[in-house]
């Protein structure tokens, strides 16, 4: 079964910086086979990013994804008050589905 | 834009059958592939199921033994159904579209809004 791993498990940052987050993928099942999701308290997630780095619909330009193979990188170039979140990596292989355990985005 | 909406008990029983629908709205059933997924309170996101629209479903092997999906495209709506349940089932439920691209992968690109379901005696 494909693991996928997240890093950092919790960052902090304040509001106009960059985030940097990771997503490893124990196996490869395709070289830009990533998504990432953006959930927030109470919520549902949200696809953010697809094929590593294409935008879903409505995602503001400040997110950008990138990778391929095993390691993927999702970018926040300016962090926005609504931006502090968890965040998911998601894979498609091997016939099934796999998430990361997330990442903690939250406000320094 | 498509809608996704779960139903079904907020409380089940240790020992009795988990099921829940969800109706899709803004959008038919056709040629699509459509999941579950669920999340224990404070925890990450588990992958439950997927089914197409012509009812061929693949499943999580750790839940395969208990779940079962079915899909009525009259109805637009697809169900799950979990048995034998305890309270490690405890968590919301949501319910997904699929999307299927040759050089971007799979993922979930509509969600419901999201169930809980707590299974208690």
């Amino acid at each position: 079964e494909p693991v996928l791993t997240q890093s950092p498990g919790s960052l902090s940052l304040s509001p106009g910086e960059r985030a940097t987050l990771s997503c490893r993928a124990s196996q490869s099942a395709g070289s830009t086979y990533l998504a990432w999701y953006q959930q927030k308290p109470g919520q549902a997630p949200r696809l953010l990013i697809y094929g590593a780095s294409r935008r879903a619909t409505g995602i503001p330009d400040r997110f950008s994804g990138s990778g391929s193979g095993t390691d993927f990188t999702l970018t926040i170039s300016s962090l926005e008050p609504e931006d502090f979140a968890v965040y998911y990596c998601q894979q498609y292989g091997y016939s099934m589905y796999t998430f990361g355990q997330g990442t903690n985005l939250e406000i320094k | 834009q498509v809608q996704l909406q779960e139903s079904g008990p907020g409380l089940v029983k240790p020992s009795e059958t988990l099921s829940l629908t969800c109706a899709v709205s803004g959008g038919s059933l056709s040629s699509s592939y459509w999941s579950w997924i669920r999340q224990p309170a404070g925890k990450g996101l588990e992958w439950i199921g997927r089914i197409y629209t012509s009812g061929s479903t693949n499943y999580n092997p750790s839940l395969k033994s208990r779940v079962t999906m079915s899909i009525d495209t009259s109805k637009n709506h697809f169900s799950l159904k979990l048995t034998s349940v305890t309270a490690a089932d405890t968590a919301v439920y949501y319910c997904a579209r699929v999307e299927v691209g040759a050089t971007t992968g799979s993922h979930f690109a509509y969600w419901g809004q999201g169930i809980l379901v707590t299974v208690s005696s």
